[in-house]
């Protein structure tokens, strides 16, 4: 496809329980963020890969959260011992930092919407 | 302590008028602000960007104003058509992980 895909769409989960978010980047782009969006909030930064290497994640909120970029593609979110408090909607975005235009476009996905009971 | 603050929660517009939707920041350091536009269960999407070195931007119906001395930047849309009817968040950025506001949810009346 031709746009950023995350799946599952949807995640119900018990308290305690480890889950795992994946995202799809539009291909070919070199950079992928990570935003969590609360309800009645904006979307809220995360962590950005610059290719496989976490650039930035000084807004994963605590230990339990971690993410991966491998082979500076696909990227997965991994929350262990989830909380209730981490329900929200889990955005994945991409852009081309390539580009020369000085505009950071982030192309964003469907979001993954997690529920903790 | 937010960074970035769009006051009015909803906005509800006669179609054919103008829609204005605001943002104001706090963190002087923000060189670069963009609007984006949200449908239920899609992701944000891209609508139109100021650098701290315009006062306006202009693409198609949107315009964005930008006035940094009283760090306030806003969104006119004319005309407003019912297709406008979204969730508006406004970000910044400065050299930083973009920054967004709580969103504007506008409401396009036909």
């Amino acid at each position: 496809g031709a746009g950023v895909s995350q799946t599952p769409s949807n995640k119900v989960t018990e308290k305690g329980k480890y889950v795992e978010l994946r995202c799809d980047p539009i291909s070919g782009h070199t950079a992928l963020y990570w935003y969590r969006q609360s309800l009645g909030q904006g979307p809220e930064f995360l962590i950005y890969f610059q290719g496989t290497g976490a650039a930035d994640d000084s807004g994963l909120p605590n230990d339990r959260f971690f993410a991966v970029r491998p082979e500076g593609s696909v990227s997965t979110l991994k929350i262990q011992r989830t909380e209730r408090g981490d329900s929200a909607v889990y955005l994945c975005a991409s852009s081309d930092l390539r580009l020369t235009s000085g505009v950071n476009e982030q192309f964003f996905g469907p979001g993954t919407r997690l529920t903790v009971l | 302590d937010q960074q970035v603050k769009q006051n009015s929660p909803s906005l509800s517009v006669q179609e054919g008028r103008i829609s204005i939707l605001n943002c104001d920041y706090t963190n002087s350091m923000f060189d670069y602000f963009l609007w984006y536009k949200k449908y239920p269960a899609e992701g944000p999407t891209f609508l139109i960007s100021i650098s701290s070195i315009k006062d306006k931007n202009e693409d198609g119906r949107f315009t964005v104003f930008l006035n940094k001395s009283a760090k306030h930047l806003s969104l006119h849309i004319v005309p407003s058509q019912p297709g406008d009817s979204a969730v508006y968040f406004c970000a910044a950025t400065g050299n930083t992980p973009l920054v967004f506001g709580k969103g504007t949810r506008l409401s396009v009346i036909a």
